[in-house]
C-alpha cells in the first residue's frame, strides 16, 4: 500500500523556468509535509516543510501549495537553475517524536542550461 | 558536529554472508531510523527506533535485525546476506525541536552489493 504517491517520475526544465512536483497522500492523520532533496551519492536533505494550517509555504525560490481537502500538496521550483538539479521525494508523516516518515518515489528534476 | 555518520561506505558481500552496518549521531537525538533506498522505489523504512531502548518493524523488515546500542548508536545486521538486499542504506535521526518539526537527519550511506 502506497500512502504516498509522487509525480512525475523525471522531470526536465529549462533554466529559468518552473519545476513543479506533486504528491498525494491517504492518510488523513498525517500532519507534517516535507520536501527532500538529494544529490547523487549524498544523503537525502531537507529542503521545505509544511503543517496542514496553512495552505502555502515559500522559502526563497521554493514553494509548498498544500490543499488539504484533495490530501494533495506540491512543490513549486520558480527560476530554476542547474545546481536544482537532483532527485526529490515529498514525504508525509504524524508531527510526533519518533515517527517515522511515508516518502514518495522521488523526482528526478534536470535543468538544461 | 558530525551530524550522522555511517560505516562502511561500501560493502560487497557474498550470498550468505552476515555484516553490520553501523550508524552513530551526535546532536543528541531520541529517534533513530535505519531506510533502504532502490531505484524507482524511494526510501523504504526497515526499523527504527523512538526512544533509547525500543526498537520497531518498517515497512520492510524481513532478513534485517537492529541494535540500540545507546542512544548515539544504531546498528543494522543482515544475517545470510541475499541479492535482494543489494541497496543504498540510510540512516537518519530526530527529534522534534524548535519549531515541532519531525525533520529527520540523514546518513551520507551505505552502498551495499550482494552478489
Amino acid at each position: 500500500q502506497q500512502q504516498v504517491k509522487q509525480s512525475p517520475q523525471s522531470l526536465i526544465v529549462q533554466k529559468g523556468g518552473i519545476s513543479i512536483i506533486n504528491c498525494a497522500y491517504e492518510n488523513t492523520a498525517f500532519d507534517y509535509f516535507p520536501w527532500y532533496q538529494q544529490f547523487p551519492g549524498k544523503g537525502p536533505a531537507l529542503l521545505i516543510a509544511i503543517r496542514p494550517d496553512v495552505s502555502e509555504k515559500k522559502e526563497g525560490r521554493f514553494t509548498i501549495s498544500f490543499n488539504k481537502s484533495a490530501k494533495q500538496f506540491s512543490l513549486h521550483i520558480m527560476d530554476s537553475q542547474p545546481g536544482d538539479s537532483a532527485t526529490y521525494f515529498c514525504a508525509a508523516s504524524l508531527n510526533q517524536a519518533g515517527t517515522a516518515l511515508i516518502f514518495g518515489k522521488g523526482t528526478t528534476l534536470s535543468v538544461s542550461s | 558536529n558530525a551530524g550522522v555518520t555511517q560505516t562502511p561506505k561500501f560493502q560487497v558481500l557474498k550470498t550468505g554472508q552476515s555484516m553490520t552496518l553501523q550508524c552513530a549521531q551526535d546532536m543528541n537525538h531520541n529517534s533513530m531510523y535505519w531506510y533502504r533506498q532502490d531505484p524507482g522505489m524511494g526510501l523504504r523504512l526497515i526499523y527504527y527506533s523512538a526512544s533509547e531502548g525500543t526498537t520497531d518493524k518498517g515497512e520492510v523488515p524481513n532478513g534485517y535485525n537492529v541494535s540500540r546500542l545507546n542512544k548515539r548508536e544504531f546498528s543494522l545486521r543482515l544475517e545470510s546476506a541475499a541479492p535482494s538486499q543489494t541497496s543504498v542504506y540510510f540512516c537518519a535521526s530526530s527529534d522534534l525541536g524548535q519549531g515541532e518539526r519531525n525533520e529527520q537527519f540523514f546518513g551520507p550511506g551505505t552502498r551495499l552489493t550482494v552478489l
